[in-house]
């Protein structure tokens, strides 16, 4: 069974930093590409980031400016958010998933159950 | 950034009636779409791929058709468990949008 569990989330003040983690079990974590969602309070889905299997294709929504840093670590079948100078409208539920097909970007086949991270001060 | 639109923002639908909940690209994204169900509380689930192809274990009430910029996603006969918003998503050329969510809501 394939599993997603993020962790990492919590209440940071607005201009501080925050890592996010994904521990993945149930496939062959270097297989497939991974990517990062959020969901804000009551709104819809907003893709954060992806990485390929290697790392070697990496990619973030425009929104981001260059704020949020995504890595994996084939060795310990992990997915990492580093969140950088944090604002209040990144508030929202990040969640990790899986992409469909193996060493591609695709749709997203597989989800974890979401960590929140609010901003606020 | 290919930006993706839905149609209508709500729908209003009798249990047993057909649902169709359509969705366009900002430009061609070929057949590299895919819907997605959630359910307040839970994490998205991935229905349709490719457009067209159904993801493991969803009922075959669900459909998927389109190519280009213009697709649908059609629920055959709405069943009580289908109530829940719906989101299209492309990922053409290296990127990845969502559209803005279609709700399916009890008439």
């Amino acid at each position: 069974e394939v599993q997603l569990v993020e962790s990492g989330g919590g209440l940071v003040q607005p201009g501080r930093s925050l890592g996010l983690s994904c521990v993945a079990s149930g496939f062959t974590f270097d297989d497939y590409a991974l990517h990062w969602v959020r969901q804000a309070p009551g709104k819809g889905l907003e893709w954060v980031s992806g990485i390929d299997w290697n790392s070697g294709s990496i990619g973030y929504a425009d929104s981001l400016k260059g704020r949020f840093i995504i890595s994996r670590d084939n060795t310990k079948s992990s997915l990492y958010l580093q969140m950088n100078r944090l604002r209040p409208e990144d508030t929202a539920l990040y969640y990790c998933a899986r992409g469909g097909a193996a060493g591609t970007w695709d749709y997203l086949a597989y989800w974890g159950q979401g960590i929140l991270v609010t901003v606020s001060s | 950034e290919i930006v993706m639109t839905q149609s209508p923002a709500t729908l209003s639908v009798s249990p047993g009636e057909r649902a169709i909940v359509s969705c366009r690209a900002s430009q061609s994204v070929s057949n590299n779409l895919a819907w997605y169900q959630q359910k307040p509380g839970q994490a998205p689930r991935l229905l349709i791929y490719g457009a067209s192809t159904r993801a493991t274990g969803i009922p075959v009430r669900f459909s998927g058709s389109g190519s280009g910029t213009d697709f649908t996603l059609t629920i055959s006969s709405l069943q009580s468990e289908d109530f829940a918003v719906y989101y299209c998503q492309q990922y053409d050329n290296g990127g990845i949008t969502f559209g803005p969510g279609t709700k399916v809501d009890i008439k």
